[in-house]
């Protein structure tokens, strides 16, 4: 069963269309939230770490936050320039290593 | 330059060949990863390193061997190449593990026919 579930696997949206992507989690013991941009043919490019929950972070169109079982990613008004793939990993206590896990991530086309 | 590199970008090899992907990091971060990505996995860790001469099992090791005889190297080899090991191959860096982001190399696509 996977620890980290992001939703939907695909979005579609027009130039402007507000939206949100959604990663929820089922480990115990969070450490940190990290969400990441991947661009086709690139390694994935760090975006934010969220700590707690209610915490909220920003960055030009994207919005983060964070509550006890999972994170929205906000995108305000997109421009055909954000579409990536969207990827977001848990880190946990449980292994001792704190490794994050990824999911599978999001894949956002925004037209103009 | 500054950075994450990997090198293939591409390769192409034959079942059974033994295959190395080259890491090399230039921060002197003391962690380092590979990972592989595959449609409908995501990315896995495949193994990772604390620091030099010390590395450790992810969460698909088998068929893969990696070393880390310096803090700014870490090359993954693959001893006999499987066809289920085409993939794209990620390397990534930190300075620690805990709340601390990871910087990713450009990727190597590889190929195992």
């Amino acid at each position: 069963e996977d620890q980290v579930t992001q939703s939907p696997e695909a979005l579609r949206l027009q130039e402007g269309e507000s939206s949100s992507l959604n990663c929820s989690y089922t480990v115990s013991g969070l450490r940190g939230l990290f969400w990441y941009r991947q661009d086709p043919g690139k390694g994935p490019e760090f975006l934010f770490t969220l700590y707690s929950a209610g915490e909220e972070k920003e960055k030009e169109r994207l919005k983060a936050t964070l509550t006890k079982k999972e994170s929205f990613l906000h995108i305000t008004a997109p421009k055909p320039e954000d579409s990536a793939t969207y990827l977001c990993a848990v880190q946990a206590v449980p292994g001792g290593s704190y490794i994050p896990t990824f999911g599978r991530g999001t894949s956002l086309i925004v037209h103009p | 330059d500054a950075g994450i590199t990997q090198s293939p970008r591409y390769k192409i090899t034959e079942t059974g060949r033994q295959v190395t992907l080259m890491c090399h990091q230039t921060w002197s971060h003391s962690y380092m990863f590979w990972y592989r990505q595959d449609l409908g996995h995501g990315l896995r860790l495949i193994y990772y390193s604390a620091a030099a001469d010390i590395t450790d099992k992810g969460e698909v090791p088998d068929g893969y061997v990696v070393s880390r005889s310096k803090t700014e190297n870490f090359p993954l080899t693959l001893e006999s190449a499987t066809r289920s090991q085409t993939s794209v191959y990620f390397c990534a860096s930190s300075e620690a593990t805990m709340n601390t982001e990871a910087f990713f190399g450009q990727g190597t696509r590889l190929t195992v026919v």
